[in-house]
C-alpha cells in the first residue's frame, strides 16, 4: 500500500543535541509538509516543498530545517532542540497532478522528548 | 487570514449514539478535509471535502462553501471512534482547527 512512512516513531533527544526525523513516502506526491503538534493543540505548518522549491512559514524558528534530497525523501532537522521543541512532529504528502493538490496524507508522526 | 472555529470542543456520548460535528470558517476557502486523530496520534484522512456531501460507512460530511461551514456526522458510535476530529482548511495556507475532542463511553 501506498503510505507516508515516519522513523523513527519516538525520538528522545538531549536540550541542545542536534536531531533529525525522516519522512518518506510511496505516493509520488511532489509536495511534502512538516507540522508540529504540541500537547492538545491543533497541527502547526513549520514548512513544505513544492517538488524542490522549499516554503518556510513566517513564524517558523531558525532553529528548524529541512531537506529534501528527492521525491521520496524529506527530513527535518532541529539544530539546537530546546524544551519547548517537544512535540508530535507529523509529515505530510500531497500532489498537484490530479486536480486535488491539496487533500493531504499524514505519517504516524515523531514523537520528540527532550531532555 | 481566515479563521476555522470547531464545535463542540469536548464531546461524550454512550456507544451508539450518533453525533454531529461542526466547522465555521470566515472566508472562502479551496478545500477542506477532515481527520481524525487517533490516541496514538495519527491523523486519519476522512473527507476531502470542499463541497457537497460525501458518505463512507456510518460518516457523512456536508460542506456548504457559500454559508461557509462543514458538517461531520457519526452515526452509531462506536469505541473506537474515541480521538479528536480536525478539520483543516486552504486559502493561500492550510489551517487547522483547534478540533474536537470525542469520547465514546463503552
Amino acid at each position: 500500500d501506498a503510505m507516508v512512512i515516519q522513523n523513527p516513531r519516538y525520538q528522545v533527544t538531549q536540550f541542545g543535541k542536534p536531531v533529525t526525523l525522516s519522512c518518506s513516502q510511496t505516493l509520488n506526491h511532489n509536495v511534502m509538509y512538516w507540522y508540529q503538534q504540541k500537547s492538545s493543540q491543533a497541527p502547526k505548518l513549520l514548512f513544505h516543498y513544492y517538488d524542490k522549491d522549499f516554503n518556510n512559514e513566517a513564524d517558523t524558528p531558525d532553529n528548524f530545517q529541512s531537506r529534501r534530497p528527492n521525491t521520496s525523501f524529506c527530513f527535518l532537522d532541529i539544530r539546537s532542540p530546546g524544551l519547548g521543541d517537544a512535540a508530535m512532529y507529523l509529515c505530510a504528502t500531497s500532489s498537484s497532478a490530479s486536480g486535488r493538490y491539496n487533500e493531504q496524507f499524514f505519517g504516524p508522526g515523531t514523537r520528540l522528548t527532550v531532555l | 487570514g481566515i479563521q476555522v472555529e470547531q464545535s463542540p470542543p469536548d464531546l461524550i456520548l454512550q456507544e451508539g449514539a450518533n453525533s454531529t460535528l461542526r466547522c465555521n470558517f470566515s472566508d472562502s476557502v479551496n478545500n477542506l478535509q477532515w481527520f481524525h486523530q487517533n490516541p496514538w496520534g495519527q491523523l486519519i484522512n476522512l473527507f476531502y471535502i470542499p463541497s457537497g456531501t460525501k458518505q463512507n460507512g456510518r460518516l457523512s460530511a456536508t460542506t456548504v462553501a457559500t454559508e461557509r461551514y462543514s458538517l461531520l456526522y457519526i452515526s452509531s458510535s462506536q469505541t473506537t471512534d474515541s480521538g479528536v476530529y480536525f478539520c483543516a482548511v486552504r486559502d493561500d495556507k492550510i489551517i487547522f482547527g483547534k478540533g474536537t475532542r470525542l469520547h465514546i463511553l463503552p
